[in-house]
């Protein structure tokens, strides 16, 4: 049972070049987020798609972009990375709006991102 | 805004009761959350509480809430080395931002032999 699958694990990048992470998800969840962990700041949110053809911004949208591909898939896209974006950046998944009646979220093992 | 407060550190024997507070400011928030995440991994859910409810019992788990202060916590009995993890607390948004989940910063437990 794959659950929620991120790919890279680990990637370094120079300033300025640009990436995308991916996800998917095998359990049929309708929602999906992508969250960004820091020291001492907990998870943030980034983007999150409620279902499939929509997304929305979170907290911390800004030099992101996302894409829900399909109902599996939910990819993040860094267009020009910067220093202040090394994080770890996690993917979610819930069956309905996280949280929504005790729906649990199920995350990925996240992607260890530093940018040099 | 939304917003969840915990304090980073909490370092116990094994054996001992580890109690891990969460303070919150939403006072509609209808499910509360507790999350552990292991070194390397994602975040696994531990146990959640609606909002009518004061306490919550799972096994060693007991969850407290008292709404009134918008403060949750977590207590642990018999803690054991394997319970080192950070434990997140989390409240729901409100359904038009997706429902998303506001954590917490994060309570980095060590348990000492």
């Amino acid at each position: 049972n794959a659950g929620v699958t991120q790919t890279p694990k680990f990637q370094v990048l120079k300033t300025g070049q640009s990436m995308t992470l991916q996800c998917a998800q095998d359990m049929n969840h309708n929602s999906m987020y992508w969250y960004r962990q820091d020291p001492g700041m907990g998870l943030r949110l980034i983007y999150y798609s409620a279902s499939e053809g929509t997304t929305d911004k979170g907290e911390v949208p800004n030099g992101y972009n996302v894409s829900r591909l399909n109902k599996r898939e939910f990819s993040l896209r860094l267009e020009s990375a910067a220093p202040s974006q090394t994080s770890v950046y996690f993917c979610a998944s819930s069956e309905r709006a996280m949280g929504a009646g005790g729906a649990e979220a199920f995350f990925g093992q996240g992607t260890r991102l530093t940018v040099v | 805004g939304e917003d969840v407060e915990q304090s980073l550190f909490l370092s116990v024997r094994e054996g001992d009761s580890s109690v891990i507070n969460c303070t919150y400011t939403d006072s509609s928030s209808t499910y509360l959350y507790w999350y552990k995440q292991e070194p390397g991994a994602g975040l696994q859910l531990l146990t959640y509480i609606f909002s009518n409810m004061d306490m919550k019992q799972d096994q060693r788990l007991t969850v407290l809430l008292n709404k009134k202060d918008k403060h949750l916590s977590l207590r642990i009995a018999d803690t054991q080395t394997g319970d080192s993890a950070i434990y997140f607390c989390a409240e729901r948004g409100t359904y038009n931002q997706g429902g998303k989940l506001i954590f917490g910063q994060g309570t980095e437990l060590s348990v000492k032999p």
